[in-house]
């Protein structure tokens, strides 16, 4: 079955850290551009950020470019996304999908839940 | 502010049809695909169309995409009130070089 499933979401101080994972199975990792998409509480989808295949390229929405890392490593089947700086309006929940949106997301997380608050 | 510009909300009757709307600009939908998603209450979005008009395996042909230079649409024949959910428009800005969504379309089945 193909999966993803992310991790690491929580409560954060503002100008905190955090490092969310998104663990793939049940199709080749290494093949496709992975992405990440949030969604504040009760507003729409916004893109973050995307990475190729290889891992040698991505993307930020600038929203959040400069406190962003988004990394994966094939061998484990597992994208990273490291936050930095977080403030109060990066609350969201945040999923990762499979793909681009250039061809579509046909997979999505069942995301896991930032909350950036003192 | 979003980049591409949907209708907040949208209603027919069960049986019907509706169409939602998506304007853009020639760096985002006027020059690359458009995929569309639909997402029911506390889930996570799933993908209806892709490359503008290509359904994904399991997706009924009531779901249908359309797109015709700086705008794309998505049609939905025969509402069921199981369809009632929010639908996004996204693609990739060519300008921008990064993806953007629509605000998102809440559809009632009245």
């Amino acid at each position: 079955e193909v999966q993803l499933l992310e991790s690491g979401g929580g409560l954060i101080q503002p100008g905190g850290s955090l490092r969310l994972s998104c663990e793939a199975s049940g199709f080749t990792f290494s093949s496709y551009a992975m992405s990440w998409v949030r969604q504040a509480p009760g507003k729409g989808l916004e893109w973050v950020s995307v990475i190729s295949g290889s891992g040698d390229i991505t993307y930020y929405a600038d929203s959040m470019k400069g406190r962003l890392t988004f990394s994966r490593d094939n061998s484990k089947n597992t994208l990273y996304l490291q936050m930095n700086s977080l403030r109060a309006e990066d609350t969201a929940v945040y999923y990762c999908a499979k793909g681009h949106l250039l061809g579509g997301f046909d997979i999505w997380g069942q995301g896991t839940m930032v909350t950036v608050s003192s | 502010q979003s980049v591409l510009t949907q209708p907040p909300s949208v209603s027919a009757a069960p049986g019907q049809k509706v169409t939602i709307s998506c304007s853009g600009s020639s760096s985002n939908i006027g020059n690359n695909y458009v995929s569309w998603y639909q997402q029911l209450p506390g889930t996570a979005p799933k993908l209806l169309i892709y490359e503008n008009n290509r359904r994904p395996s399991g997706i009924p042909d009531r779901f249908s995409g359309s797109k015709s230079g700086t705008s794309a649409t998505l049609g939905i024949t025969g509402l069921q009130t199981g369809d009632e959910a929010d639908y996004y428009c996204g693609t990739w800005d060519s300008s921008l070089s990064a993806g953007v969504f629509g605000g998102g379309t809440k559809l009632t089945v009245l």
